[in-house]
């Protein structure tokens, strides 16, 4: 039974470029979170998505991100026209969505804008 | 004010101390709560779920206290490898179960 699956495990992309995050999530779990991680700083909520439904978008960023978690397939976190202050860890955890359930994280996408 | 909120420490602990620390929540409808460990550079992973009667696991205490609206994670006989962040989450119903996670606190074990 796989866990969380992110990749790429590290991307560099140059500014202005745009950075596609995949996270496939555990058998059986149909709810996705994505957290951003900056060095020396804690987890940033950015996302939480149900399959073909976004439930809370609260800590995405106005303009340039976005994040869909299709029928089929991983969910995807976009970062388009990326700018050096978009280099973080970003994670993706999973959960059955269900009150008592834990979440499961992947090892994260180190992205990297020069 | 954060919905959850936990003190960034650090917490200096020699080898072999026992080391608590609390995490508290604002919104009374919180539903279930866990913790979590990150060490340097890697992915979260869950340490223990909490029950609201406390729970052990080794070392590891976690208390609930509705009343008063926080968690508490409690380190005995702390080892060198207990060094890393430690994540208060807590899952609120209302709002889809959607986990929220504490800014952690971090614990350091020195010899």
């Amino acid at each position: 039974n796989a866990g969380v699956m992110q990749n790429p495990r590290h991307l560099v992309r140059r500014r202005g470029q745009e950075a596609r995050l995949r996270c496939s999530p555990m058998k059986g779990h149909s709810h996705v979170y994505w957290y951003r991680q900056l060095p020396e700083e804690g987890l940033k909520f950015m996302v939480y998505l149900q399959k073909e439904n976004i439930i809370d978008e609260s800590g995405m960023p106005k303009e340039r991100f976005s994040a869909e978690f299709p029928k089929e397939g991983p969910s995807i976190l976009r970062i388009q026209q990326v700018v050096r202050g978009d280099s973080a860890a970003y994670f993706c955890a999973s959960s059955q969505g269900r009150g008592n359930t834990e979440a499961f994280f992947g090892q994260g996408t180190r992205l990297t804008v020069v | 004010r954060k919905e959850v909120e936990q003190d960034p420490g650090p917490f200096n602990v020699p080898e072999g101390a026992t080391v608590a620390f609390n995490c508290t929540y604002s919104n009374s409808a919180s539903q279930s709560f866990f913790w979590y460990r990150q060490d340097c550079r890697k992915e979260p992973k869950l340490l223990m779920s909490v029950y609201s009667s406390g729970n052990e696991d080794g070392r590891f205490t976690a208390q609930l206290n509705r009343a008063s609206q926080y968690i508490s994670l409690l380190i005995r006989d702390s080892k060198l490898s207990d060094s890393a962040t430690y994540l208060c989450v807590v899952n609120i119903k209302a709002a889809g179960n959607k986990l929220t996670f504490g800014g952690g606190t971090r614990v350091l074990v020195k010899p």
